[in-house]
């Protein structure tokens, strides 16, 4: 069975630049969720979805932060314009059902980001 | 605000040794509690899934305990093998279907 698949794996971009990340799920999860991982800390939701609908999008810098999951499937989280303290580690994860009690997390490898 | 707290930051254990590490956590509104391992340049994977006090989980030369009244967790690896190395995170659930993170332990195991 394939696991998450993220691309790109690595990003280098000018500062103010769009970045664009994308995620597949594991078939059949409803679930996905976005992390951001700084260096040295630990990963920190951005976003999370049950199937099409964002129900946690308290996190997500909207000024210039944006994630879509169309269909209930793939999902895309845009950054415009990048800035420099956006360099990290994006990561896609996704669970059957909420991560509320027993589900654990299925993730991708992960988008590093670098913004120059 | 919810903290999960790790520690050590990192380590270095000769291969053979034994170890483990720590996960403490705001016992109140304490959900479930997870384990994941992450090896450079491959994606976390979980270990354990722990909801009740008292729980022992094992995989293989890997287990866990949870002590949720107290509010901690220990990960023990018996026997480290080189492919141990990796960055072990643990995550609780506070009942808010959101995983707050710890900052992670570095294992390196030293050949």
């Amino acid at each position: 069975e394939a696991g998450v698949v993220q691309s790109p794996r690595y990003k280098i971009i000018e500062k103010k630049q769009p970045v664009a990340f994308w995620c597949n799920p594991i078939s059949g999860h409803n679930t996905l969720y976005w992390y951001l991982q700084n260096l040295g800390q630990g990963p920190e939701l951005l976003i999370r979805y049950e199937n099409e609908e964002a129900v946690d999008d308290s996190q997500l810098p909207k000024d210039r932060f944006s994630a879509e999951r169309l269909k209930g499937v793939d999902s895309t989280l845009k950054i415009q314009p990048a800035e420099l303290g956006d360099s990290a580690v994006y990561l896609c994860a996704s669970s059957f059902g909420t991560s509320g009690v027993s589900g654990e997390l299925f993730f991708g490898e992960g988008s590093r980001l670098t913004v120059l | 605000i919810l903290n999960v707290e790790q520690s050590p930051q990192s380590l270095h254990v000769q291969e053979g040794d034994s170890t483990n590490f720590t996960c403490s956590f705001p016992s109140s509104n304490f959900y479930a509690l997870h384990w994941y391992r992450w090896e450079t340049a491959k994606s976390p994977e979980a270990l354990f899934v722990m909801t009740l006090n008292g729980d022992e989980k094992k995989k293989g030369r890997i287990s866990a305990t949870l002590n949720t009244k107290e509010g901690y967790s220990y990960l023990y690896i018996k026997g480290s093998q080189p492919e141990d190395s990796a960055t072990y995170l643990c995550a609780c659930n506070f009942g808010n279907e959101k995983l707050t993170f710890g900052t992670g332990t570095r294992l390196t195991i030293i050949p």
